[in-house]
């Protein structure tokens, strides 16, 4: 049972555009959403965080959104830059658990 | 960088041997964390530790066992190998202040095949 799903195994953005990567999920105790980043060979890194209490957060390029009623949170990398290719990964925590659920990740390749 | 440390990187090993992977952390911090990335699941939480001594399952526990003698260690143990734990292995850490934004900090990963 997949809680967290990233249905875009990959997405391919041109230089310069906005690269939208798409996140659902299915449990309605999650309260907090979180994307990583990974590179080939190393581990994730944490790239921006959205609390539930909150529809959109901005961190530079990056801005995620969120709609709870939908239960459907999305990433949006404006402009997309070649160093962003990478896979990136949803990921929900809540409920009370120090666990974190995480998507099967989107592949973004940024073509220059 | 966050201080943690995966050893071996690569694994290559024999299906029925025991396997051993070490995560060693320089940041004191309470939780690690054991996944494994696999193609078209993502990452999935094998075990965790929220202390020396205490540990707890993950979602996709069975065929691992973990052990925490030390803040700074958390070994996860193939007992006897499976083709099918053939996967990428990631320790991660957290301070484990309870907060619901609390970010994990991964380790470069162990590559672990089974023939």
């Amino acid at each position: 049972d997949q809680q967290v799903k990233q249905n875009s195994p990959s997405l391919s953005v041109q230089e310069g555009r906005i690269s939208i990567l798409n996140c659902d999920y299915t449990n309605s105790m999650f309260d907090y959403f979180l994307w990583y980043k990974k590179y080939p060979a190393e581990g994730p890194t944490f790239l921006i965080s959205i609390s539930s209490i909150k529809d959109k957060n901005e961190d530079g390029r990056f801005t995620v959104f969120l709609n709870k009623s939908a239960k459907h949170l999305s990433l949006h990398i404006v402009p997309s830059q070649p160093g962003d290719s990478a896979v990136y990964f949803c990921a929900a925590s809540g409920g009370g658990y120090q666990k974190v659920t995480f998507g099967t990740g989107t592949k973004l390749q940024v073509i220059p | 960088d966050a201080g943690i440390t995966q050893s071996p990187r690569h694994k290559v090993t024999e299906t029925g041997t025991p396997v051993t992977l070490r995560c060693h952390q320089t940041e004191n911090h309470r939780y690690m964390y054991w996944y494994r990335q696999d193609p078209g699941h993502g990452l999935r939480l094998i075990h965790y530790s929220y202390g020396v001594k205490d540990t707890d399952k993950g979602e996709v526990s069975d065929g691992y066992s973990v052990s925490r003698s030390k803040t700074e260690d958390f070994l996860l143990t193939l007992e006897s190998a499976t083709s099918s734990q053939t996967s990428v292995y990631f320790c991660a850490i957290s301070a484990g202040t309870g907060l619901p934004n609390e970010k994990l900090f991964f380790g470069s990963g162990t590559q672990l095949s089974v023939l």
